[in-house]
């Protein structure tokens, strides 16, 4: 099984800053064939279902909002926040879809300073 | 748009048996293979199965292998989750997720419901 691993599992920003939260995968999640990650970013909210914000590691879900970004390839990505909002407390998860089980990070719970 | 709805979950003993239920709307359910995911309290996302769009591949994960059968009813628009030997692990919210893909799957989830909770509990 492909492990992903997230860091840091809390991160505390002030509005208007920028957050960072990596991921990393046990093997890489490069499919060379087809040159595309198959790496995902959720959002999950208090009380709510997850909600996916990217994929392809840097495609952007539509509706979500630029100051979302990701990046990275093969074992190692990261999610931006430009400029933190406070709609953007929630839990963040990474997630793999290079090959079943499909595997999700811990999680990573950002807050407001 | 997109409705996922699950239903079927409870409070149950340990070993017995429930079946979720997750009625799909606002898309062609035909189309797409579908996948149930959960969630301990407090915990991570747990990836549990995937069904392709007609149902002739299904893939679990090793922890409910043998226990649960994931099923769909395209004429019902509804997928299921039959989960046998419940064990006090099990206990979690269950959400259905539509794959993004109209293939077999792609294992990239695009939309989730708001979740079941079950209870194994004695």
């Amino acid at each position: 099984d492909i492990v992903m691993t997230q860091s840091p599992l809390s991160l505390a920003v002030s509005l208007g800053e920028r957050a960072t939260i990596n991921c990393k995968s046990s093997q890489s999640v490069l499919y060379s064939s087809k040159n595309k990650n198959y790496l995902a970013w959720s959002q999950q909210k208090p009380g709510q279902p997850p909600k996916l914000l990217m994929y392809w590691a840097s495609t952007r879900e539509s509706g979500v909002p630029d100051r979302f970004s990701g990046s990275g390839s093969g074992t190692d990505f990261t999610l931006t926040i430009s400029s933190l909002q406070a709609e953007d407390v929630a839990v963040y998860y990474c997630h793999q879809y290079y090959s079943p089980p499909y595997t999700f990070g811990q999680g990573t719970k950002l807050e407001i300073k | 748009q997109v409705q996922l709805v699950e239903s079927g979950g409870g409070v149950v003993q340990p070993g017995r048996s429930l079946r979720l239920s997750c009625a799909a709307s606002g898309f062609t359910f035909t189309n797409y293979a579908i996948h149930w995911v959960r969630q301990a309290p407090g915990k991570g996302l747990e990836w549990v199965a995937v069904i392709s769009y007609d149902g002739s591949k299904k893939h679990y994960a090793d922890s409910v292998k043998g226990r649960f059968t994931i099923s769909r009813d395209n004429s019902k628009n509804t997928l299921y989750l039959q989960m046998n030997s419940l064990r006090t692990e099990d206990t979690a919210v269950y959400y259905c997720a539509k794959d993004i893909s109209e293939d077999f799957w792609s294992g990239l989830i695009d939309h989730w419901g708001q979740g079941t909770l079950v209870t194994v509990s004695s």
